[in-house]
């Protein structure tokens, strides 16, 4: 099946600062999402993202679907932005969304 | 905005006993599936589910789990016999377009097998 890796696995920020998430997949793609764990599990859809750039607010996404990558970006972090950062792909032809192995996100005030 | 609703919110029950996690997708979609998270771990795909059958399965939706859509609204998973490795955050998920669009996650129900 497809591999997704997520780096880094965890990560540490001082509140406002800016971080770079990354997301690689082995294999071609028609879905890309990325999803915040909260600290109670609840999965919360931030981008359906299979490529091009999106921003919502503080967030932004850009996945570059011929070089099988993607980024997550966090500017002028806060503590509720603490959690981990899920990247799911769909394969093309494929069925189900499989999951990278997240990175966890603690912001300090 | 429509959400995925999942009943319970925390299940505890002895090994060996049947569970049943609930799931109301979101109105207008017609694909459904069901994700489990072992605590601390990645979230993994169990089922999906479309048009009365099941579409595709993981190797760990084995016999002793089932799926129905007993009604027009409700979608549920049924795990026959309990085992502590079930031990898990159990996601309900929908869509209208199948994997290829968005997939919306319910809060999950956690099962606790002691």
């Amino acid at each position: 099946g497809i591999q997704v890796e997520q780096s880094p696995p965890d990560l540490i920020l001082q509140e406002g600062a800016n971080s770079t998430l990354r997301c690689n997949f082995s294999d071609s793609v028609n879905n890309l999402q990325w999803f915040h764990q909260n600290p109670w599990g609840q999965l919360i859809n931030l981008f359906y993202i299979p490529s091009g750039t999106k921003q919502n607010g503080r967030l932004s996404a850009t996945t570059v679907a011929t070089e099988r990558y993607s980024l997550l970006y966090i500017s002028s972090s806060q503590t509720t932005d603490s959690g981990v950062y899920f990247c799911a792909v769909v394969r093309n032809a494929g069925n189900m969304l499989t999951f990278g192995g997240g990175t966890r996100l603690m912001v300090k005030p | 905005e429509p959400e995925v609703t999942q009943t319970p919110s925390h299940q505890v029950t002895q090994m060996g006993q049947e569970v049943i996690l609930r799931c109301v997708p979101i109105s207008n979609h017609l694909y459904f599936y069901w994700y489990r998270q072992i605590l601390g771990q990645k979230v993994e795909f169990l089922v999906s589910f479309y048009n009365n059958e099941i579409s595709e399965k993981s190797e760990i939706f084995d016999d002793q789990f089932s799926v129905e859509r007993p009604d027009g609204s409700n979608f549920t998973l049924k795990i026959r016999s309990t085992k502590l490795e079930d031990s898990a955050m159990y996601f309900c998920a929908s869509s209208i377009q199948g994997a290829t669009g968005e997939l919306f996650f319910g809060e999950g129900s956690r099962l606790t097998v002691l």
